[in-house]
């Protein structure tokens, strides 16, 4: 299996452009994890789904972050504007709630710098 | 306060010693804990898992979980080089909540 896919790996953007993170989780997970980290405030959970239904999305910043799972192969992480203060790496996992939901199978991340 | 508390560190430790992580918790709902480990500029990758209070053994990791305390530790014995990385603690009642990581450099 080729793991969790992620694209692109590194984007750098100017402040207020709109930006989209995707996503491929591995084939027959049904959970959808996205992850942001910085040194500051280590790993965020920003939203999970479940079955492609968003299930819990406390973690969102704020209304620039919207997330979307269309099918259960694909999901984007979109922020428009962007700023300064949303660079970090994101982080998508997926796991499989029919073995172990604890083991969630992390993506190689996007390194996002925002100018 | 947070939910899962660790030490950033960082720790540095010669070749062959014992390394010792640790985190605190206050959810007492948690069920499964964790360690991952996050190479540099990797994503985290699970390491060990305990559901519920006791050890565990893995070559040369060994996890424990003490829910009285809500303590958790994982021990690397023999450490080598290809041990560096930041080691998380997690866990989980439906989605898992990760300490901030310790950055481990086992130096040659």
């Amino acid at each position: 299996d080729a793991g969790v896919i992620q694209s692109p790996r590194h984007e750098v953007t100017e402040m207020g452009q709109e930006v989209t993170l995707r996503c491929k989780p591995i084939s027959g997970h049904n959970s959808l994890f996205w992850y942001r980290q910085t040194m500051m405030r280590g790993l965020e959970l920003l939203i999970y789904f479940n079955n492609n239904v968003p299930i819990d999305d406390s973690g969102m910043p704020e209304d620039r972050f919207s997330a979307k799972m269309p099918n259960a192969s694909f999901s984007t992480l979109k922020i428009q504007p962007s700023e300064p203060r949303d660079s970090a790496v994101y982080f998508c996992a997926s796991s499989s709630l029919r073995d172990r939901a604890y083991e969630q199978y992390f993506g190689p991340g996007t390194r996002l710098t925002v100018t | 306060q947070k939910e899962v508390e660790q030490d950033p560190g960082p720790l540095s430790v010669p070749e062959g010693a014992i390394v010792s992580l640790n985190c605190t918790y206050s959810n007492s709902a948690f069920q499964y804990f964790m360690w991952y480990r996050q190479y540099s500029r990797k994503g985290p990758e699970l390491l060990m898992y305990t559901y519920s209070s006791g050890n565990k053994e893995d070559g040369r990791f060994t996890a424990q979980v003490d829910k009285s305390s809500k303590y958790i530790s994982l021990f690397i014995r023999d450490s080598q080089p290809s041990d560096s990385a930041t080691y998380l603690c997690a866990m989980n009642d439906y989605k898992l909540s990760f300490g901030a990581g310790t950055t481990v450099t086992v130096r040659a």
